[in-house]
């Protein structure tokens, strides 16, 4: 199967500081990848999907300027956590898919941020 | 709108128990998908299955089976002979199938299981 490969898989990080989080994949080209945040013992909520070459599109309630997303390659997305507070701790997932099997979602390890 | 309902939180079971997993998800298109993932205390998704909106054929994989009933709209997900490993938080998610291709994932709030030795 796909692989996608998320990095760094733990980062802690002073207040205010930028952090930012890599999503590859591996062995096939995404065209769209998605971020998800997770809470503590929630469920994974989508904050943005990002399709190569063009902005990403944020859920409501996500801030834009805050959580910046660049879809570069179609190989590489990253998602950058700027001016990070601690109630930005969570759990951040990428999962990437591809055309015409785009029905399938290939996730990442996450990456667990804490804010200090 | 689409919306996936886990309505079991936390269950617990005893080792070699069967427990079945409920999901119930809402949806207005008809071309879907439906997923279940495991998700272990280390984070990561495992991917369990995917199952089509037009593929109600029941499917059972060593100790997993999955009960597609589209009547209901429920995708309930049994494991027989429960183990300890089998302990972690089970997500269904649905994903609906817009002009461009798939779109995202929309997830259950997640069941924890537990099994206990």
């Amino acid at each position: 199967g796909a692989v996608v490969s998320q990095h760094p898989s733990r980062v802690i990080c002073k207040s205010g500081t930028s952090v930012k989080i890599e999503c590859r994949s591996l062995d096939f080209q995404a065209t769209t990848m998605f971020w998800y945040r997770q809470f503590p013992k929630q469920s994974l909520m989508l904050m943005a999907t990002s399709n190569e070459g063009s902005k990403a599109t944020y859920e409501q309630g996500v801030e834009k300027d805050k959580f910046l997303i660049n879809h570069a390659s179609l190989t590489l997305s990253t998602l950058t956590v700027t001016s990070a507070h601690p109630e930005d701790s969570s759990f951040y997932i990428c999962s990437a898919s591809v055309w015409p099997r785009n029905t399938e979602a290939f996730f990442g390890q996450g990456t667990r941020l804490t804010v200090v | 709108a689409q919306k996936v309902t886990q309505a079991q939180t936390e269950i617990s079971v005893v080792e070699k128990e069967d427990v079945t997993l409920d999901c119930v998800y809402e949806t207005r298109d008809t071309t879907y998908y439906l997923f279940w993932y495991k998700q272990p205390p280390s984070g990561e998704l495992v991917f369990l299955i995917r199952r089509n909106s037009f593929d109600e054929q029941n499917e059972i994989s060593g100790r997993y089976s999955w009960n597609f009933q589209k009547s209901t709209s429920s995708f309930n997900f049994t494991i027989t002979a429960s183990q300890v490993v089998d302990s972690a938080v089970y997500f269904c998610a649905l994903s609906e199938v817009g002009d461009a291709g798939a779109n995202n994932l929309f997830f259950g709030t997640g069941t924890r299981l537990t099994v206990i030795p």
